[in-house]
């Protein structure tokens, strides 16, 4: 079946550091790919996603590019701010599931917390 | 910006008892999800619910676990018979077509005692 893989957590670096945040999957076919973030207290958020090999996803400063070849989607971005202290998950749907109705479930990695310090 | 509305945000309960989990998603949207996260552990996706029916569930959706949309606008996860390994932050979501639009709630968190 899917699964998703993160690095294990939690991180914490100062502000200003340069974060990487590691997901490998397993799906057979081309899943989409996704992160998500969730702040304390709050939802789920979409943060970016890509949707086939070699598509880099942006938002916020923050970058995923679509690996096929080592079926990775790590999440990286360049400085980090107090403000991006939150849990970030990794997720895939499979897209080969399209035309049914069960399109569109996502699995989820296991989350990393991300501590950003002053 | 339209939001998916999950209440209450805590809720107690006594193992054995019956407990519903109210969601109201986003209202132009055709496709519902519940999703839980047990604490420390990774989002696992329950049940999806389309066109009035589930659609997929999980192992995790046995006989105790049921969804309904009674109203057109509501959309509630009920367990029967709680254990304590229930406890857990219960999402819902929702997305209208197309597999990017998903919206979560902020979740309730239930705890079994």
């Amino acid at each position: 079946g899917n699964s998703v893989t993160q690095m294990e957590g939690p991180v914490t670096l100062s502000e200003e550091a340069f974060l990487t945040i590691n997901c490998t999957y397993t799906a057979t076919g081309y899943p989409s790919l996704f992160w998500y973030v969730q702040y304390p207290g709050e939802g789920l958020q979409l943060l970016l996603k890509a949707t086939k090999a070699d598509d880099k996803g942006s938002n916020k400063g923050f970058e995923a590019t679509y690996r096929k070849e080592t079926t990775s989607f790590h999440l990286e971005k360049g400085s980090v701010q107090v403000s991006d202290s939150a849990v970030y998950f990794c997720a895939l749907i499979k897209s080969q599931d399209a035309g049914g109705t069960s399109y569109g479930k996502l699995t989820f990695g296991q989350g990393t917390i991300l501590t950003v310090h002053p | 910006e339209p939001e998916v509305t999950q209440t209450p945000s805590h809720q107690v309960t006594q193992m054995g008892q019956e407990v519903i989990l109210r969601c109201v998603p986003i209202s132009n949207h055709l496709y519902f999800y519940w999703y839980r996260q047990i604490l420390g552990q990774k989002v696992e996706f329950l049940v999806s619910f389309y066109n009035n029916e589930i659609s997929e569930k999980s192992e995790i959706f046995d006989d105790q676990f049921s969804v309904e949309r009674p109203d057109g606008s509501n959309f509630t996860l009920k367990i029967r018979s709680t254990k304590l390994e229930d406890s857990a932050m219960y999402f819902c979501a929702s997305r209208g077509q197309g597999p990017y639009g998903y919206t979560f709630g902020s979740g309730t968190r239930l705890t079994v005692v």
